[in-house]
């Protein structure tokens, strides 16, 4: 249980196009999932805080304009990169909530590896 | 901002040897978590520390919630080469709200066979 999937797993785009990037919790149900951003060799850094039903909720020195989140099912959050340019090549990784009576915690997506040229 | 200090860096040890690496704040936690990412996937979640003072297994893993709630250890006993990636300590401390974690900046390890 708690699988989280993220499509497409890489892509490739022309600088000044847009990219969307899902991730869908496959066996439960999520209210809340979480999109992070991953630099080679370095640690996840959290980009927005994704509330099924409402806005989502972006982390200091993220443009909500750019990074535009739609949680619009409990089981699907997108991700679009508005007019990618390629310093926001990087790894985008996204994780979904699963909670419970005693326990409350992300799982992870498989990653989006995302390419601007 | 929270931030949590994770040592060692990277690690590379002959197989079978143990490891251990852990994870410090200078702010309290009240949850501790340990995730493995692979190259080219997302983190994995290995134990997770709900209470101060608790140690966990998972297989070969051990986790330990420090009394302190400012660190938290992981050791791998008997490492094989699957053990290879990178290792990343998470908290998630009172003062964040909805259920936001902060992450140590991994630790790499390598396994000699």
């Amino acid at each position: 249980g708690a699988v989280v999937s993220q499509h497409p797993s890489w892509v490739i785009c022309k600088s000044g196009t847009s990219v969307k990037i899902e991730c869908r919790s496959l066996d439960f149900q999520a209210t809340t999932m979480f999109w992070y951003r991953q630099f080679p060799k370095q640690s996840l850094m959290l980009m927005a805080t994704s509330n099924e039903g409402s806005k989502a909720t972006y982390e200091q020195g993220v443009e909500k304009d750019k990074f535009l989140i739609n949680h619009a099912s409990l089981t699907l959050s997108t991700l679009t990169v508005t007019s990618a340019h390629p310093e926001d090549s990087s790894f985008y990784i996204c994780s979904a909530l699963l909670a419970g009576a005693s326990y409350n915690e992300q799982f992870f997506g498989p990653g989006t590896r995302l390419t601007v040229l | 901002g929270q931030q949590l200090n994770q040592s060692p860096q990277s690690m590379f040890i002959q197989e079978g040897e143990d490891v251990s690496m852990n994870c410090t704040s200078s702010s309290i936690f009240n949850t501790w978590l340990w995730y493995k990412q692979d190259p080219g996937e997302g983190p994995v979640l290995l134990i997770a520390l709900y209470k101060a003072g608790e140690l966990t297994s998972n297989g070969r893993l051990t986790a330990q919630f420090g009394i302190t709630r400012k660190d938290s250890f992981l050791n791998i006993s008997a490492s094989i080469p699957s053990d290879v990636g990178i290792y990343f300590c998470a908290g998630r401390s009172s003062m964040e709200y909805g259920n936001k974690l902060v992450f140590g900046a991994g630790t790499i390890l390598r396994v000699k066979s």
